[in-house]
């Protein structure tokens, strides 16, 4: 069964940086595009990021362009998440996910970034 | 204001039947994938439905989806109250070049 397991999460201050890492396995992870998804506390889920399999393609939402970076290492089977001038409102439960099923996203257990001064 | 609409909330007796609706545009739903997904409580999210109407193995078929022009709709017969819960759709939108979901939609088994 696939697993995905996020780490890097934390309190952070207004305008700081932060990184997310998602480790994989139990699957081809080079053959899955893969996505960052977020939810704020009582609210629900916000996609972030997504990149697909090899790497080349990479998107993000209106509300994180310009200040979050996805990236992949498929030697290391690791996603990445290197977050910039982080804003309260990015204060989220981070998801990592896996695209496994024809858009449908198998989903890790979550980080939680909070940024607060 | 989400891209995909969902109603807030749903509810029934258990054992009976409950649909929810997500509804979208030709950009996302009409042209890609959907996807219906669980949240329990204090859990990570949990995929039911993809590619509109298909079930990853260990689901129960007492889910089930289905998709018609712009929007999408999940059903769930023989309601328990283990199902209570909270049900995303999701999807690609071509235009937006962006993942979406729904708001999100409460199921109460009374």
């Amino acid at each position: 069964e696939e697993q995905l397991l996020e780490s890097g999460g934390g309190l952070v201050q207004p305008g700081g940086s932060l990184r997310l890492s998602c480790a994989a396995s139990e699957f081809s992870f080079s053959s899955h595009a893969m996505a960052w998804v977020r939810q704020a506390p009582g609210k629900g889920l916000e996609w972030v990021s997504g990149i697909s399999g090899s790497g080349e393609n990479r998107y993000y939402a209106d509300s994180v362009k310009g200040r979050f970076t996805i990236s992949r290492d498929n030697s290391k089977n690791t996603l990445v998440l290197q977050m910039t001038s982080l804003r309260v409102e990015d204060t989220a439960i981070y998801y990592c996910a896996s695209d496994q099923y024809r858009g449908g996203l198998v989903w890790g257990q979550g980080t939680l970034v909070t940024v607060s001064s | 204001q989400s891209v995909l609409t969902q109603p807030p909330s749903v509810s029934a007796a258990p054992g009976q039947k409950v649909t929810i609706s997500c509804s979208g545009s030709t950009s996302n739903i009409g042209y890609n994938y959907v996807a219906w997904y669980q949240q329990l409580p204090g859990a990570a999210p949990k995929l039911l439905i993809y590619d509109s109407d298909n079930r990853p193995s260990g689901i129960p078929d007492r889910f089930s989806g289905s998709k018609s022009a712009v929007s999408a709709t999940l059903a769930i017969t023989g309601l328990q109250t283990g199902d209570e819960a909270d049900y995303y759709c999701g999807t690609w939108d071509s235009s937006l070049r962006a993942g979406v979901f729904g708001g999100g939609t409460k199921l109460t088994v009374l």
